[in-house]
């Protein structure tokens, strides 16, 4: 079965500071596709990265980094330099083929001034 | 036009209304998907229509009925609903049918059912 943790269900930090959120897979499958959305009070939910599974170069994208690795099974996203508009809750999700993604349970990131 | 449209953007009904959610897009995108999610929880998948036919049906019940007049709009008529089917509506779209792409989401509809 396929299957994504978020094991961090709140998460708040003061402005500035960095910020890691947890994602740990569970997949049998050899080619899978990993992603990251983020989604902010409005409600839509706002692509930030998809990774597969033959790529494990960690990304970077301005203050937002990736760390994945596939030993361990984890696909983690780092915040640098937090800012209070990175407040929103945060899904890792699976790839589980035929257009079906597994969504983790969330991380709910509140960035205080 | 990089946006998935979703209207309204709230709802209130009566178990014995009748009502739609509407959902436009207008990327040339030729998969657009339905999900519902309850508060603090993740969005779950309930249809998939792929070049305007219905693909996937994740065993929703028939008063949720989808509808994909063309490849750029997507309806969601809703009919003798529950209380427990008061949640925001989601509605994306991606390129292809291929799936592992990312999906565009609209705002959701927040529908409450009293």
């Amino acid at each position: 079965a396929q299957k994504v943790t978020q094991a961090q269900t709140e998460i708040s930090v003061v402005e500035k500071e960095d910020v890691t959120l947890d994602c740990v897979y569970e997949t049998r499958d050899t080619t899978y596709y990993l992603f990251w959305y983020k989604q902010p009070p409005s409600g839509e939910l706002v692509f930030l990265i998809r990774r597969n599974s033959f790529d494990e170069q960690n990304e970077i994208s301005g203050r937002y980094s990736w760390n994945f690795q596939k030993s361990t099974s984890s696909f983690n996203f780092t915040i640098t330099a937090s800012q209070v508009v990175d407040s929103a809750v945060y899904f890792c999700a699976l790839d589980q083929g035929a257009q079906k993604l597994v969504f983790g349970q969330g991380t709910r990131l509140t960035i205080n001034p | 036009d990089t946006e998935v449209t979703q209207t309204p953007k709230h709802l209130v009904m009566g178990m014995t209304n009748k009502k739609s959610l509407k959902c436009e897009q207008h990327m040339g995108h030729r998969a657009m998907y339905w999900y519902k999610q309850k508060a603090k929880k993740p969005p779950e998948l309930m249809f998939v229509y792929s070049y305007e036919k219905l693909s996937i049906n994740e065993s929703v019940p028939s008063r949720f009925s989808p509808e994909c007049p063309n490849s750029s709009l997507l309806n969601l008529h809703l009919h003798a609903l529950q209380p427990e089917d008061s949640a925001l509506y989601l509605c994306a779209s991606s390129p292809t049918d291929r799936g592992n792409e990312k999906l565009f989401f609209g705002s959701g509809t927040q529908l409450s059912v009293l």
